[in-house]
């Protein structure tokens, strides 16, 4: 079957670095993708990863193994605003259109002064 | 920057009530996402759409019908509804190219009473 398994609750100081895990069993890969979602928003996008390794944006860094099915969002220098729940996605190979996601519950983050 | 439109931010309808949440997008997307959004469940994808008038279920289609006359609107009918569909609705739209992200509507939060 398709899985995705993230931590449901994380907290945080401000100014520190978190990393949030994401771990994913699916039927073929095509892409890895994370988001932030605040409380009442629609989620917006963060990062890609297809191939392996790190890919650097900013604060922001996600890093993907996919021979052992995993990938980590790592936050630095961490702001109050960046309380919120962040969602793991991946595009997995199936019949019909490639452009499917499967989402993750999500990673609920608060940062604390 | 690309603009996913849905109608309403609240609704709220009557058990029986046939529901019609609207979604627009106006970045000439081929493909548009129907997404329901309830707590511990994540994001759970309804209905999916790769081009005018072609439609496909999701993981949870039962209870719902789509509508994609337009290539940039696409419609989620609720055929009668029951109070297990209160829940967010999200619409997404992407490209066909596969390392393009989706992007979300802001969200129809409809109660069914």
């Amino acid at each position: 079957g398709q899985n995705i398994d993230q931590p449901t609750e994380m907290t945080a100081t401000e100014g520190a670095i978190v990393q949030i895990n994401c771990t994913y069993q699916t039927s073929g890969f095509n892409g890895l993708f994370w988001y932030q979602q605040h409380a009442g928003e629609a989620p917006t996008f963060l990062s890609y990863n297809v191939l392996d390794g790190l890919e650097e944006k900013g604060r922001f860094s996600s890093f993907l193994s996919r021979s052992k099915g995993y990938s980590y969002l790592l936050l630095k220098e961490l702001q109050m605003k960046d309380s919120a729940s962040y969602l793991c996605a991946v595009r997995a190979l199936r019949g019909g259109a490639t452009n499917k996601l499967i989402f993750g519950t999500g990673t609920l983050l608060a940062v604390q002064p | 920057d690309v603009k996913v439109t849905q109608s309403s931010r609240y609704l709220v309808k009557r058990t029986g009530e046939k529901v019609f949440l609207e979604c627009v997008q106006d970045m000439d997307h081929e493909n548009m996402f129907w997404y329901r959004q309830d707590p511990g469940l994540g994001l759970r994808l309804i209905y999916f759409s790769y081009d005018v008038k072609m439609k496909e279920k999701g993981d949870i289609p039962e209870g719902y019908s789509v509508s994609r006359e337009k290539k940039e609107r696409f419609s989620l009918i609720l055929e009668s509804a029951s109070t297990n569909q209160t829940s967010m609705y999200l619409c997404a739209s992407t490209s066909s190219h596969s390392n393009q992200p989706q992007h979300f509507g802001d969200g129809t939060r409809l109660s069914i009473l």
